[in-house]
């Protein structure tokens, strides 16, 4: 079954304190992308990645990083995560009809 | 500034009507759509695309209709069952883009049995 699968799917933390959120896809697809989705605004594309140790901006990328060193996982890092940055993440493969998303990470930031 | 808009945050509709979503684009090197929709403590899924080349795309109960000139679509559902009751998003992709999405805010069906 083809999954992608994040973790942790709830998340509460404290400004200041390093986290990742972890993606792994069993597609072999080499797109893929971090979005975050807040009310009224929709979707919005943090990083993608074409492939292995390829990455690059989206449209909302300050306060994140992310790295590529294998086709299956993307991880999402927020350095020194703020209260702006709570929301709902999601991790997605494959451009437009063939993206597949995640099932998201509710983040919440105190 | 949002490159791609949709105006109602809701719509509810009653069962066997159609159901109509609206979506608006302001750049006009989008050349590709598509329609996503999303469950309550789901990823979203895709539903259903149109390319720039078409006016108008069916998928079953499910038709999308791309107005050019408006730089204008819509989603029409019919005939709506309760199942369809989700979060429907717009989004828009340019051939030169390196594959970026941009989304619309959503629009919540909501359809009453």
């Amino acid at each position: 079954e083809a999954q992608v699968t994040q973790n942790p799917r709830y998340l509460i933390t404290v400004t200041g304190k390093k986290l990742t959120v972890t993606c792994s896809q069993n597609m072999n697809h080499e797109y893929m992308s971090w979005y975050r989705q807040d009310p009224g605004l929709g979707l919005r594309q943090i990083y993608y990645s074409m492939n292995v140790e390829v990455t690059d901006k989206g449209d909302v990328p300050e306060g994140y990083k992310v790295s590529r060193k294998e086709k299956r996982n993307f991880p999402l890092i927020l350095e020194s995560p703020s209260p702006n940055q709570t929301s709902l993440y999601f991790c997605a493969t494959g451009p437009g009809t063939e993206a597949f998303f995640g099932q998201g990470t509710r983040l919440t930031v105190v | 500034d949002q490159q791609v808009k949709q105006n109602s945050p809701s719509l509810s509709v009653q069962e066997g009507r159609i159901s109509i979503l609206n979506c608006d684009y302001t750049n006009s090197m989008f050349d590709y759509f598509l329609w996503y929709k999303k469950y309550p403590a789901e990823g979203p899924t895709f539903l259903i695309s149109i390319s720039s080349i078409k006016d108008k795309n069916e998928d079953g109960r499910f038709t999308v209709f791309l107005n050019k000139s408006a730089k204008h679509l819509s989603l029409h559902i019919v005939p709506s069952q309760p199942g369809d009751s989700a979060v429907y998003f717009c989004a828009a992709d340019s051939s030169g883009s390196a594959r970026q999405l941009t989304f619309g805010s959503g629009t919540q069906l909501t359809v009453l049995p």
